[in-house]
């Protein structure tokens, strides 16, 4: 998987806690996303960073905050976890002018 | 961002090519066609992607019609393997925000 990890891999939490999920890379890509994995809704884009301390919002952004504090390193963030955000969660990576993105192994998270 | 459209479902034999539409009516001069696959339980992965003219590579082919509205990923000969959700997305010329959508969903009958 292109030298990325994603932490945890799987999650059960309860209704409002707060939940961090973390993407590490290894490439020195400058690019990082977010995206959640739903049936019938195909992979949305959450947030996605374009370089240290530098992220913008994707389709779906809304109850979910990012940071980047190091290249290698995006954290996604539900401050307050509902049910909704039951999901599958992959992280990714990507260079300028390389054209391609490469995926993490997902992290699935449950919220009861 | 430009839309494409494809269907939700297609079916093919073992051994047989595989002809995979996309739709992009609106698709701008600078946009790239790319085409990746989700494999189950896998995030996806990266299968070709052009301009303007055809492409080829070990994976797959992909056809581009000439006012670059459509184009056709063709698996030249499916295995089980091939058994996955393919993507068709669009990206501007810089590149850098991939939007998936629901792709297709192929599957390959033994």
């Amino acid at each position: 998987d292109a030298g990325i990890t994603q932490s945890p891999r799987h999650k059960v939490t309860e209704t409002g806690t707060p939940v961090t999920l973390r993407c590490h890379q290894t490439e020195n890509h400058r690019y990082m996303y977010w995206y959640r994995q739903d049936p019938g809704h195909g992979l949305r884009l959450i947030h996605y960073s374009y370089g240290v301390k530098d992220t913008d919002k994707g389709e779906v952004s809304d109850g979910y905050s990012v940071s980047r504090s190091k290249t290698e390193d995006f954290l996604l963030t539900l401050e307050s976890a509902t049910s909704s955000q039951t999901s599958v969660y992959f992280c990714a990576i990507s260079e300028p002018g390389r054209r391609q993105i490469s995926f993490g192994p997902g992290t699935r998270l449950t919220v009861t | 961002d430009a839309k494409t459209t494809q269907p939700n479902s297609m079916e093919s034999n073992e051994e047989e090519p595989v002809h995979l539409p996309c739709n992009h009516s609106t698709i701008s001069g600078t946009d790239y066609i790319h085409w990746y696959r989700q494999l189950p339980s896998q995030g996806p992965e990266y299968v070709i992607h052009g301009l303007t003219s055809n492409v080829n590579n070990r994976m797959a082919s992909l056809a581009i019609a000439e006012d670059r509205k459509s184009s056709t990923l063709i698996l030249h000969r499916a295995t089980l393997r091939d058994a996955a959700v393919y993507y068709c997305i669009l990206t501007s010329n810089t590149g850098n925000q991939f939007y998936f959508g629901t792709g297709t969903s192929l599957t390959v009958i033994p």
